[in-house]
């Protein structure tokens, strides 16, 4: 398996733009983490999915933030519109049924908003 | 209460040296303690994770020790190699949590020559 795979890898925008991250979680894997991480505030989780469901979205920052999952290997992470603030590593993760095989992380987006 | 307290933020440690991080939390549903290791431009890795049915767990150079009654962990790299210079984040998570981990704020360890 690739692993969990992200793009794109950087993205740079200017404010008031739309952006969307999109995700491809290991096949058979149960659960989809969507993650935020910044120097000041670390890795925040944002949303994540079980069996395509949303399940915890608690820590959606805004309403400009949206999530979906239509199908078991494909998610995006959607900002409209995107600021400054919202500049940071965007990483999605997932994991299967079992807590004891952790999370596999992908190699992230860095989104620079201008 | 979900919190889980990581320090210190930052280690710088000679090679060949202990490099030592420890975390504490509060919830004690929490029941499984993994850490990632995190490489300049990568995401996470899983290095290791505890349950507290076991006071330590090791595999080659790493070793988590684990105090259920003080509600903290730590990990210990042994032999610190300059290649094990990166972020490591504990976390910890529960049955019916979801799978959802919680993370630590992350220790920046460099591994001096």
């Amino acid at each position: 398996d690739a692993g969990v795979i992200q793009s794109p890898r950087h993205e740079v925008t200017e404010m008031g733009q739309e952006v969307t991250l999109r995700c491809k979680p290991i096949s058979g894997h149960d659960y989809l983490f969507w993650y935020r991480q910044t120097m000041m505030r670390g890795l925040e989780l944002l949303i994540y999915f079980n069996n395509n469901v949303p399940i915890d979205d608690s820590g959606m920052p805004e309403d400009r933030f949206s999530a979906k999952m239509p199908n078991a290997s494909f998610s995006t992470l959607k900002i409209q519109p995107s600021e400054p603030r919202d500049s940071a590593v965007y990483f999605c993760a997932s994991s299967p049924r079992s807590r004891g095989y952790g999370y596999t992380f992908g190699s992230g987006t860095r989104l620079t908003v201008v | 209460q979900q919190q889980v307290k990581q320090s210190p933020q930052s280690l710088i440690v000679q090679k060949g040296g202990i490099s030592i991080i420890n975390c504490a939390y509060e919830n004690t549903a929490f029941d499984y303690f993994p850490w990632y290791q995190q490489f300049p431009g990568k995401g996470p890795a899983l290095l290791i994770a505890i349950r507290p049915d076991v006071s330590e767990k090791k595999e080659g150079r790493f070793t988590i020790s684990f105090n259920k009654s003080a509600k903290q962990f730590s990990l210990h790299i042994m032999d610190s190699q300059p290649g094990d210079s990166a972020t490591y984040f504990c976390a910890a998570t529960y049955s019916g949590g979801g799978n959802k981990l919680t993370f630590g704020t992350g220790t920046q360890l460099k591994v001096e020559l």
